[in-house]
């Protein structure tokens, strides 16, 4: 099925150390939400987005919604071992009923 | 705890055999939505029921169905299990005209042997 693209598919980081990733769309999209998934759990929304250049934050982590609208991006300050998880971007369009999720970024952190 | 509530948490069956996983969604939520997560992939959309009405259709193979019952339960059935079957099945919910977003399950993880 359909999916967004995210970058980087997985990465490393360093305790403390700040983490961006982002998510590309070929559609434009009206909403974007950000998602996170620890080991063995469902996904947790983290943040939501509705408008085009809007940024949003929720402790340590801040996202953006494009200007183009086909992107997204999140960001996460100092992280600490916890940050874990896999991380879903996911959007709609404007007239769709469902959500299109990302592949997903693998975050794991080293202490 | 997210509300939405998923049973069993685990299962283990064999080749060729058919199971049942179940969603209680949300209080107040009336769309249900499944997705199938094989190990270390995404979230792959199966089906959505609003209402208990089938809303959406994603790749979701011949040997699976699903309904969403007056109480808006909704269940998932598997037959003609594989072993690429062996995934895990998350169940989410949301209320009418998605905006905020879907409220996942903790998921069940379906081992086919």
């Amino acid at each position: 099925g359909q999916q967004l693209n995210q970058s980087p598919q997985s990465m490393f980081i360093q305790e403390g150390e700040d983490v961006s990733m982002n998510c590309t769309s070929s559609s434009i999209f009206n909403t974007w939400l950000w998602y996170k998934q620890d080991p063995g759990e469902g996904p947790v929304l983290l943040i939501a987005l509705y408008k085009a250049g809007e940024l949003t934050s929720n402790g340590r982590l801040t996202a953006q919604f494009g200007i183009t609208r086909k992107d997204s991006f999140l960001n996460i300050s100092a992280s600490i071992p916890s940050d874990v998880g896999i991380y879903f971007c996911a959007g709609r369009s404007t007239g769709t009923y469902k959500y299109i999720f990302g592949t997903g970024t693998r975050l794991k952190v080293l202490a | 705890d997210s509300g939405v509530t998923q049973t069993p948490k685990h299962l283990i069956t064999a080749t060729g055999q058919r199971v049942t996983l179940r969603c209680s969604p949300r209080s107040g939520d009336l769309s249900v939505y499944w997705y199938q997560q094989s190990l270390d992939q995404g979230l792959q959309f199966l089906i959505q029921y609003y209402n208990g009405e089938e809303r959406a259709k994603g790749n979701i193979l011949e040997r699976f169905s699903a309904q969403q019952f007056p109480d808006l339960h909704s269940e998932l059935n598997l037959s003609s299990l594989e072993l690429g079957d062996s995934a895990l099945y998350f169940c989410a919910s949301s209320v009418a005209g998605e905006v905020g977003g879907y409220t996942f399950g903790s998921g069940t993880r379906l081992t086919v042997v």
